[in-house]
């Protein structure tokens, strides 16, 4: 099985719906990240939690919120979906060491209509 | 704030020859992590090499090498008798080593094609 995993895997929705991506992951880990990916852009950080308890805005947090229910899993929502919100969504995980590699999950395809 | 830039956007390879992917970097700091993914068409993240700064010596991970310039900020890959599976997206990161920063910088990615 998948160390990260990320459901869903594909999701259209009309632009004003609230939707959720969510993120799991069994390693163990402290930290997880969520990503945005556009092409031409590479990747950027939207969001970023060390613990439960601590949560951290990115580069491109407007429009997006997080929630971290547990150590293992960490939620991205886009309160009111718009069309340049179409993208692709990474999470990862690391751990709180100065480990330096992180692990991503297969990603989420996005598309606002 | 730290950068990463990957100036080229397309690059193509024949199959079984040797091609550079470059980036260079911008950054304050003196430690600090530098990567290099794959990302093929499947879209997973694949880590592909890394490199501390503080080392002199040079990554090496089978066909894959780097070029690590510190004084210049560059950090270039090279991919030895290319492979079909190696077409895909690469990107470059940085990772600082600074307490709190865990995240990674990408660059924008490069293109590369293999042909038969």
């Amino acid at each position: 099985d998948a160390d990260v995993t990320q459901t869903p895997r594909n999701r259209i929705t009309k632009t004003g719906k609230r939707i959720m991506l969510e993120c799991s992951q069994t390693k163990g880990h402290d930290r997880m990240y969520w990503y945005r990916q556009d092409p031409g852009l590479g990747l950027r950080l939207i969001y970023y939690s060390f613990d439960v308890k601590d949560i951290n805005k990115g580069e491109i947090s407007d429009g997006y919120s997080v929630s971290r229910q547990a150590q293992a899993k960490f939620s991205l929502s886009l309160e009111s979906a718009i069309p340049n919100q179409t993208a692709l969504y990474f999470c990862a995980t690391s751990d709180s060491t100065d480990s330096y590699e992180q692990y991503f999950g297969p990603g989420t395809r996005l598309t606002v209509t | 704030a730290q950068t990463v830039t990957q100036s080229q956007p397309e690059m193509s390879v024949q199959e079984a020859e040797t091609v550079t992917l470059s980036c260079t970097y911008d950054t304050s700091e003196s430690d600090y992590y530098l990567f290099w993914y794959k990302q093929p068409p499947s879209r997973q993240m694949i880590l592909v090499i890394r490199q501390e700064a503080y080392k002199q010596q040079n990554a090496t991970e089978n066909r894959f090498s780097v070029n690590f310039q510190k004084a210049a900020k560059s950090f270039s890959l090279k991919i030895s008798d290319s492979q079909l599976g190696d077409a895909a997206m690469y990107f470059c990161a940085y990772r600082s080593m600074m307490r709190g920063q865990g995240n990674l910088i990408f660059g924008k990615g490069t293109k590369l094609s293999v042909k038969p």
